[in-house]
């Protein structure tokens, strides 16, 4: 089975941080995405990465960067962390082989910005 | 522009009663998949069912199946003899086939799902 592991299940921070997100799996997955999750908005797509140093914005980028310096690690960034920036974020990865494959994901990150 | 619409927040069901989740959604590629997952309170997405555009049966894994209707661009998930762990957010999603987008998802708003027992 896929595993992808994000860092921390709950993490509060105070406005004006920098904040990192991580996440990791281990199924050699090309394909690494983060999605922000917020109520009645369903989940929307931050950033992602197809390959190693390779990396797309999503539909809401702004305030927000990643990095991926090694296959099974990508990272989001939040440069300074606002209230408004207080979610669930959810990071997922993808065998990039037929069009049928389901994107795995971890179990989600509760951030709390004060 | 792609779009996913899951036009109930929130839905009840008696136990082991079937229910339909609605999904709609709109594209102007012919080649695409949609996808449903659960979520449940813990927060970890579950992935249940694919359907393909070019499908000609509809998708079915043990009580999911999926009610695909092409021309009403609908993707309808029922699930048949609810149980109460079925009690969970589900949302629609879907990708373009085209693997130069990155196999990206456009997700629905979701629907909670609230089994009764």
């Amino acid at each position: 089975d896929v595993k992808v592991t994000q860092s921390s299940r709950y993490l509060v921070k105070r406005t004006g941080e920098k904040v990192f997100l991580e996440c990791v799996q281990d199924m050699d997955h090309e394909n690494m995405f983060w999605y922000r999750q917020d109520p009645g908005l369903g989940l929307r797509l931050i950033y992602f990465s197809y390959d190693v140093k390779m990396k797309e914005k999503g539909d809401i980028p702004e305030g927000y960067s990643v990095s991926r310096e090694k296959k099974e690690r990508f990272s989001l960034i939040l440069e300074s962390a606002s209230t408004n920036q207080t979610s669930m974020y959810l990071c997922a990865s993808l065998l990039r082989t037929e069009a049928s494959q389901p994107q795995h994901f971890g179990d989600g990150t509760r951030l709390s910005i004060l | 522009a792609q779009k996913i619409t899951q036009t109930q927040p929130g839905m009840f069901v008696q136990e082991k009663e079937a229910v339909t989740l609605d999904c709609t959604y709109d594209t102007s590629d012919q080649s695409y998949g949609l996808f449903w997952y659960k979520q449940p309170s813990s927060g970890e997405m579950i992935f249940l069912i694919y359907q393909g555009s070019y499908d000609e049966q509809n998708a079915t894994e043990g009580r999911y199946s999926l009610n695909f209707q092409k021309a009403r661009k609908s993707a309808n998930l029922v699930i048949s003899a609810s149980q109460l762990g079925d009690s969970a957010m589900y949302f629609c999603a879907m990708r373009e086939a085209r693997w130069n987008q990155g196999g990206k998802l456009i997700f629905g708003q979701g629907t909670e799902l609230s089994v009764k027992p």
